[in-house]
């Protein structure tokens, strides 16, 4: 089955750096790699999601891309904020309703 | 759109006794539901899959007699955990997917279960 695994567990930045998450995953058949975040207490929230057919994808300071060949995907957010603040989980899934298959998620700390 | 409701949010029962969930998506017809647990500053463990109409798919190491869903209708499901135990207290959370948007899951907003 899927494995996915993500790095780093945690990450602290200085409010306006860069913050960069990777995930890895094993299953070739993979074709849809969602990011999520998640407040505490509070429900996974999606910020952007790719599919196998795309190498990059962009949406005001998040970006994802995606390689394939090397099975890994990352996260980027730039301009951070702290409201940034939060637990990012990657996860990766197949086609129809096959079920998401979650990585180990990132406590992301931006401070102020 | 595309909102999943889960009820009730906390739940404090004693040993024993069962706690059932329920989770419902409000305005779309929920193909798939997933059921997951969330140990405290852990990743999502996904319990089941849930097709409406048929019987649910359990992942490895998950009891499906201790852990009862159902899907009854394409907007409700409900998990069942019967004679809960202290180590059955968790964070239950449930996500929803319908075809047309292929793989997006909708989450819930969870339950807290405490089983004392």
């Amino acid at each position: 089955g899927e494995n996915v695994e993500q790095h780093p567990s945690t990450l602290s930045v200085q409010e306006g750096d860069s913050a960069v998450i990777k995930c890895t995953y094993s299953d070739s058949a993979s074709n849809y790699f969602p990011w999520y975040k998640q407040e505490l207490g509070k429900r996974p929230q999606l910020i952007i999601d790719i599919r196998s057919n795309v190498g990059e994808k962009k949406d005001q300071r998040i970006a994802v891309t995606l390689n394939k060949t090397a099975k890994h995907f990352s996260l980027h957010i730039t301009e951070t904020q702290p409201e940034d603040s939060a637990v990012y989980f990657c996860a990766a899934g197949g086609t129809g309703f096959q079920k998401l298959v979650f990585g180990t998620g990132t406590r992301l700390l931006v401070s102020p | 759109g595309a909102v999943v409701s889960q009820h009730p949010s906390r739940v404090i029962c004693k040993s024993g006794t069962s706690v059932k969930i329920e989770c419902r998506s409000l305005d779309f017809q929920a193909t798939t539901m997933f059921w997951y647990r969330q140990f405290p500053k852990k990743s999502l463990m996904l319990m089941a899959t849930s097709n409406e109409g048929s019987k649910a798919t359990y992942e490895q190491g998950v009891e499906k007699d201790k852990f009862l869903i159902n899907h009854a209708s394409l907007t409700l499901s409900t998990l069942t955990v019967t004679s809960a135990h202290p180590e059955d207290s968790s964070f239950y959370i449930c996500s929803a997917s319908y075809g047309a948007g292929g793989n997006e899951q909708f989450f819930g907003p969870g339950t807290r279960l405490t089983v004392l």
